[in-house]
């Protein structure tokens, strides 16, 4: 069965730190992988999502995630973090064969201080 | 476009009552998903739709949880009875089709006492 890990449970960082969360996922084949934020008071929203390809992916507001198969991660990054980053984020993994669905990890509750 | 829909946005209810809530897909989107999630958890799928027939409900805790999705469009989410462990935020989603990135609801946001 696929499962997901998030390495860090709350993450406080000051504006304009570097952002990196981790993800790892338990599954032996082809996946796609996906990075999902909730801000304070907001629904899910997708940042972004890797399928196949060039596994570095950006998504929106500068975030970006690489996906590296040996180690079975898809770790999201952003250069330069804003207060207005501060939400719930949740790396989800799909295998692509017929059957498997959508497993989301526990979520990283990153807080950025002004 | 519209986003998803879904109601009630709050319940309260005691163990051994029942609860429905209900959601309302953006318009076209083949799959729908009913999610639990229990605070300090990320979410896990308890059922999805494929149209109006069910392609996955693995995790549906089928004594007391049942769902449905009525011609393919709204659906439906009961539990009955309701148990302790049963509080949690239900997120509705729903995607072009099973691969397709999936857009989520406000959620349900459900106290059982």
């Amino acid at each position: 069965a696929q499962s997901v890990s998030q390495h860090n449970h709350h993450v406080i960082l000051s504006e304009a730190a570097s952002l990196e969360l981790g993800c790892n996922y338990s599954y032996g084949g082809t996946v796609n992988l996906f990075w999902y934020v909730q801000y304070p008071g907001q629904h899910l929203q997708l940042l972004l999502k890797y399928f196949s390809g060039d596994p570095l992916v950006k998504g929106i507001k500068g975030f970006e995630a690489e996906f590296i198969k040996s180690k079975f991660s898809f770790n999201l990054r952003k250069p330069s973090v804003q207060w207005s980053d501060t939400a719930e984020y949740f790396c989800a993994v799909k295998g692509d064969n017929y059957g498997q669905n959508f497993v989301f990890g526990p979520g990283t509750r990153l807080s950025v201080l002004p | 476009e519209a986003g998803v829909a879904q109601s009630p946005r709050y319940k309260i209810i005691e163990k051994r009552q029942s609860v429905a809530f209900w959601c309302n897909p953006i318009s076209g989107h083949a799959t729908l998903y009913w999610y639990q999630q229990i605070l300090g958890q990320g979410p896990k799928l308890l059922i999805q739709f494929q149209n109006n027939g069910v392609v996955d409900d693995s995790q549906l805790p089928k004594d007391r949880f049942s769902a449905e999705r009525l011609k393919g469009v709204d659906s439906t989410l009961k539990i009955q009875p309701a148990k302790l462990e049963d509080s949690a935020v239900y997120l509705c989603a729903s995607s072009l089709d099973t691969s397709y990135e999936q857009y989520f609801g406000p959620g349900t946001r459900l106290t059982v006492t």
